[in-house]
């Protein structure tokens, strides 16, 4: 069963950085293109960004919103992804999903929430 | 950016009743290659992540009941509940891969 569990959201302040995790199992991480989305209280959901395999070259690409502030990387020998956010404002308050992205987003984590406030 | 605009924004149906739910690209996401449509649809419960339901238009994910169905080419796609169960009460977002992903705004369905 494909699991993917996300951590590291909580509270920052505008300006601040954050570091998620995205912690996978029950798939072969290594030949996975992976993404992350995001959806803030209460709106719809955003597509942030995806990084493909390194065996696709392992690049990222990004919405234009978040690029150059929010980067992805993976460790395939430890099946984790993560989404590395700087300059943080509020507007970045939301649930931050990853998903397996085949494409589209097939699997999705339970999310985790980040609050950008002072 | 591909904008998608879904239509309407709610709708309320009778249980074993239709839901039809509308969903239209600012930009063609057939790729004629393969004429594949690069559009997937999503069903979202409340306080759960989204699932997918439905890709390429047309193809239902696994085990996703047969009521589900999409149709569309293009720039205009459907999502049609045949018979609406009472599980069945989301938001149901449509979303484009063709470019940078975009999804729609969401449409709520309730009873």
């Amino acid at each position: 069963e494909v699991q993917l569990v996300e951590s590291g959201g909580g509270l920052v302040k505008p300006g601040g950085s954050l570091r998620l995790s995205c912690a996978a199992s029950g798939f072969t991480f290594k030949n996975a293109w992976l993404s992350w989305v995001r959806q803030a209280p209460g709106k719809g959901l955003e597509w942030l960004g995806r990084i493909k395999s390194n065996s696709d070259d392992g690049t990222a690409d990004y919405a234009s919103p978040v690029k150059g502030r929010f980067t992805i990387s993976r460790d395939d020998s430890n099946s984790m992804l993560y989404l590395h956010m700087n300059s943080l404002e509020t507007e970045d308050t939301a649930i931050y999903y990853c998903t397996t992205y085949t494409p589209p987003a097939v699997n999705w984590g339970q999310g985790t929430l980040v609050t950008v406030s002072s | 950016d591909n904008v998608m605009t879904q239509s309407p924004d709610s709708l309320a149906v009778s249980l074993g009743e239709r839901a039809t739910i509308n969903c239209k690209s600012s930009q063609s996401v057939l790729y004629t290659s393969n004429n594949k449509n690069y559009l997937a649809w999503y069903q979202q419960k409340p306080g759960q992540p989204p699932k997918l339901l439905i890709y390429g238009a047309s193809t239902r994910e696994s085990g996703v009941p047969d009521r589900f169905s999409g149709s569309g080419s293009g720039t205009d796609f459907t999502l049609t509940i045949s018979s609406l169960q009472a599980e069945d009460v989301a938001i149901y977002y449509c979303q484009q891969y063709y470019h940078t992903p975009t999804f729609g705004g969401g449409t709520k369905v309730e009873i």
